[in-house]
């Protein structure tokens, strides 16, 4: 299984909506999570897929959307805040005593 | 103090040195993790421990030494390190290893630079 951030940057105007793209790769069921990394400070996750509802909503005003026909789970927020700069890396995990594997992250930052 | 700990926060070494990361986690989890996280490169797990059994080694080189006395805590030892070691080294931990939906809960890490 892979990860695909097909951004490694991504600047945007305060106030304005943004989309994160990832994409991923297994041949068996998978789980997905998105973390952010602030400055000088470790990850933090923002939400995750469980094989629930596939629109999944996360902290800060995020939220993504599982396309299982398009392997895909982005991470969308309408209206972006100057403190939502931040590195933000898409992972994915298949069931079972497996590791969790990350994308190469895509740093967002919003411009004033 | 609460969540994941990790000391020091900066450290330079020579390729001759031995020192030793710190991780200790407040959260009750029973998995603790090691992670290397280098430019523009994907995080890249280097061990996990779970009931302070190491459960993976991912091919990482034997000049990087672990230690899990306990479910709370885990150490990094250093020692003849190379120059492409430098890296921000982060310590996670979850409830289990293995569970797929698990969140992990990640340190600030430890930014290494190997002089």
């Amino acid at each position: 299984q892979s990860v695909t951030q097909l951004d490694s940057q991504v600047p945007v105007f305060e106030d304005a909506p943004v989309e994160l793209r990832c994409n991923y790769s297994s041949s068996v069921s998978v789980y997905l999570f998105w973390y952010v990394q602030y400055p000088n400070q470790g990850l933090q996750l923002l939400l995750k897929y469980t094989s629930a509802a596939t629109l999944v909503k996360g902290i800060n005003g995020f939220e993504a959307e599982f396309n299982k026909s398009q392997t895909s789970f982005h991470l969308r927020k309408p209206s972006v805040h100057i403190s939502d700069t931040a590195e933000y890396f898409c992972a994915v995990k298949s069931p079972g005593n497996t590791p969790l594997v990350f994308g190469k992250g895509t740093r967002l930052s919003v411009i004033a | 103090e609460t969540g994941v700990t990790q000391t020091p926060r900066h450290l330079v070494m020579g390729m001759t040195n031995k020192k030793s990361l710190k991780c200790e986690q407040h959260l009750g989890h029973n998995a603790m993790y090691w992670y290397k996280q280098s430019a523009k490169k994907p995080l890249e797990l280097m061990f996990v421990y779970n009931f302070k059994e190491q459960t993976e080694n991912n091919s990482v080189p034997s000049r990087f030494s672990p230690e899990c006395p306990n479910s709370s805590h885990l150490f990094l030892h250093l020692h003849t390190l190379q120059p492409e070691d430098s890296a921000l080294y982060l310590c996670a931990s979850s409830p289990l290893a293995g569970p797929s939906t698990d969140t992990q809960y990640f340190g600030p890490g430890t930014r290494l630079t190997v002089l």
